[in-house]
């Protein structure tokens, strides 16, 4: 089975603080992605990474940055907390079928942040 | 952007009922994913289907894939408290992301 392990499940930080994300994923998938989900307004791609050392914005991008240093472990960064990053953080990794022609994503069990 | 309609947004039934909940698009998509989220967690890969007019079948869930490839529909039999969550669809367009629906929000009461 895929497994996609990210570092906490619940996580309360103050406003100005750097905040680290870590998520692991042991099948070692090309892909990896770190979204938010809010009430009503559903997934939102924060960014996305394709290798290890490369990394794509995804739709909400500000107020984040990235690291993927190794293929497994893609981190999300929010260098200086603010309460609009209160949130639900779920990491995903996918894998292509054998055509390369679809992906399916595999998630985390997510991070519940609050910023105080 | 390709939109992505869910409907309904909340579904609340009784153990035993039947319900069919719709991911819709707005031009074709390559395939589509479903996928169950219980609260607080994680969602979890369902399903993908890929062929136009395909249907997957799930112990009691059935999935189908429209022939113009632009919608598709999860029906459940005879729900049961443990379907409860949130049903999410997202579509691949032979990109490495998935653009997501707001999900289907499911309440299964005894």
């Amino acid at each position: 089975d895929v497994k996609v392990t990210q570092s906490s499940r619940y996580l309360v930080k103050r406003t100005g603080e750097k905040v680290f994300l870590e998520c692991v994923q042991d099948m070692d998938h090309e892909n990896m992605f770190w979204y938010r989900q809010d009430p009503g307004l559903g997934l939102r791609l924060i960014y996305f990474s394709y290798d290890v050392k490369m990394k794509e914005k995804g739709d909400i991008p500000e107020g984040y940055s990235v690291s993927r240093e190794k293929k497994e472990r893609f981190s999300l960064i929010l260098e200086s907390a603010s309460t609009n990053q209160t949130s639900m953080y779920l990491c995903a990794s996918s894998l292509p079928n054998s055509g390369r022609w679809y992906y399916e994503q595999y998630f985390g069990p997510g991070t519940r942040l609050t910023v105080t | 952007t390709q939109l992505l309609e869910q409907s309904p947004q909340f579904l609340s039934i009784q153990e035993g009922e039947n319900l069919t909940v719709y991911c819709n698009s707005s031009s074709v998509f390559s395939s589509l994913q479903w996928y169950r989220q219980e609260p607080g967690e994680g969602p979890v890969l369902l399903v993908t289907v890929v062929t136009g007019g395909e249907v997957k079948k799930l112990k009691r869930l059935t999935f189908q894939f429209g022939d113009a490839r632009k919608d598709s529909s999860l029906h459940i039999t005879a729900a049961q408290p443990g379907d409860t969550g949130l049903y999410l669809c997202g579509l691949s367009n032979s990109g490495y992301a998935l653009n997501f629906g707001k999900g289907t929000s499911l309440l299964v009461t005894p």
